[in-house]
């Protein structure tokens, strides 16, 4: 089993939508959760960053840590064609774990 | 504007090159990786440095080794390319001790035949 899981997708959802992007992991020794996107032919770049459980907000981006179940959430309100992108979560330890381990990454579509 | 460049979009080559890839960072960063791109594998860890001269393996680091001469540079060479070597390259760079924010170059891909 992988460290960390992530379906590839893609995801289609129509211009509106509220979107929900997961990442499950094994390893309980992740403190920080963080959220990329990456546009085709280009680099990942970070969205946002949680650490330990709970929920961030920016903007129409919400991310949620759930540590007791050690699943992860990406949720985009207002979906609109230009969030058609790649999402990599990435999860890291503290001390001596500090390199993120990248989940596979989710394609989503969003279409007008 | 912070920026991480990388000295090729595209790359071929044939099996047993030498092939060299450069990274460069304008941020004054310390920590510098190197990441390979596959579809449905994701990003994987070849190798990284957290100083000048200084390296260490990453998850994948078999026919792979890195240069760091200057901070600013970090140079991922693959001795013999080989076919299972075509893939997408991406640099990053952090800033000693924030490792939750990994500024990326637009990647290199790099098709060996």
């Amino acid at each position: 089993q992988k460290e960390v899981e992530q379906d590839p997708g893609p995801l289609s959802v129509p211009e509106g939508a509220i979107v929900s992007l997961n990442c499950t992991y094994s390893n309980s020794a992740f403190q920080y959760f963080m959220w990329y996107r990456q546009y085709s032919r280009k680099g990942p770049e970070l969205l946002m960053y949680t650490y330990s459980s709970g929920n961030k907000e920016d903007g129409r981006f919400t991310a949620q840590v759930d540590k007791s179940s050690k699943y992860i959430s990406l949720f985009i309100r207002d979906s609109q064609p230009s969030d058609s992108a790649t999402y990599l979560c990435a999860l890291r330890g503290s001390g001596g774990s500090y390199i993120p381990t990248f989940g596979r990454g989710t394609s989503l579509i969003v279409h007008p | 504007d912070v920026k991480v460049t990388q000295s090729s979009r595209y790359l071929v080559k044939r099996t047993g090159e030498k092939v060299f890839l450069e990274c460069v960072q304008d941020m004054d960063h310390e920590n510098m990786f190197w990441y390979r791109q596959d579809p449905g594998l994701g990003l994987r860890l070849i190798y990284f440095s957290y100083d000048v001269k200084m390296k260490e393996k990453g998850d994948i680091p078999e026919g792979y080794s890195v240069s760091r001469e200057k901070k600013e540079r970090f140079s991922l060479i693959l001795e013999s390319a080989s076919t299972n070597q075509t893939s997408m390259y991406l640099c990053a760079s952090t800033v000693a001790g924030a490792y939750n924010e990994q500024f990326f170059g637009p990647g290199t891909r790099l098709t060996v035949l």
